[in-house]
């Protein structure tokens, strides 16, 4: 069974870091390229990176580039985001998924999802 | 950058059919995924490449794009299928994942 469990979020304050965690199981992590996506409190999805299986491509988008970074651990099975200079516009639940099999950006599995809370 | 316009709410009744629509320009050249979220739960991908269910996703969603609209429709809407809906496509101009604001779907 896929899963996919995410953690590191929390309470930290304009400016502060985080560094998200995706542990994934139940699948060959190193074959597939992961994302992260967040979403606002009652607001829509927005995509934040993607990152190739072998970390060959990474993409940002334009609301955290430069600031946020992903990386991956083939060997530890575990997706990250490391996020600096942050502020009360990260405000979001911040999802870890899968692209499907040979797929990019076709998100067949999530994670449940870790809060993180900009304010001070 | 590349925006998807989705109607903020969709009401239908019981048995009848839904229809979400996702306005892009040219959204016809791209591929378009399905996401539905139910309150507290993270997505599920119900329509990708704008037509295919993944395993495990009922016959009644099914999903086309042409021109500058795709659309998903849900056919004989049930109770449980109450929930928002996002479209979604990558935008290879810009290297960028882009997703539409959402629909909520209201069963009457």
């Amino acid at each position: 069974e896929v899963q996919l469990v995410e953690s590191g979020g929390g309470l930290v304050k304009p400016g502060g870091s985080l560094r998200l965690s995706c542990a994934a199981s139940g699948f060959t992590f190193s074959s597939y390229s992961m994302n992260w996506v967040r979403q606002a409190p009652g607001k829509g999805l927005e995509w934040v990176s993607s990152i190739s299986s072998s970390s060959s491509y990474i993409y940002y988008a334009d609301s955290v580039k430069g600031r946020f970074t992903i990386s991956r651990d083939n060997a530890k099975n575990s997706l990250y985001l490391q996020m600096n200079s942050l502020r009360a516009e990260d405000t979001a639940v911040y999802y870890c998924a899968r692209d499907a099999e040979g797929q990019w950006l076709v998100l067949d599995y999530w994670g449940q999802g870790t809060l993180v809370t900009v304010s001070s | 950058s590349y925006v998807l316009t989705q109607p903020p709410s969709v009401s239908v009744a019981p048995g009848k059919t839904a229809r979400i629509t996702c306005g892009g320009n040219n959204i016809g050249s791209k591929s378009v995924h399905w996401y539905q979220q139910k309150p507290g739960q993270a997505p599920v991908l119900v329509i990708y490449y704008d037509s295919d269910r993944p395993s495990g996703i009922p016959e009644r969603f099914s999903g086309s794009n042409s021109g500058n609209t795709a659309t998903l429709t849900i056919s004989r809407v049930e109770a449980g299928d109450e929930a928002d809906y996002y479209c979604q496509v990558w935008d290879s101009s810009s290297d960028h994942a882009v997703f539409g604001g959402g629909t909520q779907l209201t069963v009457l």
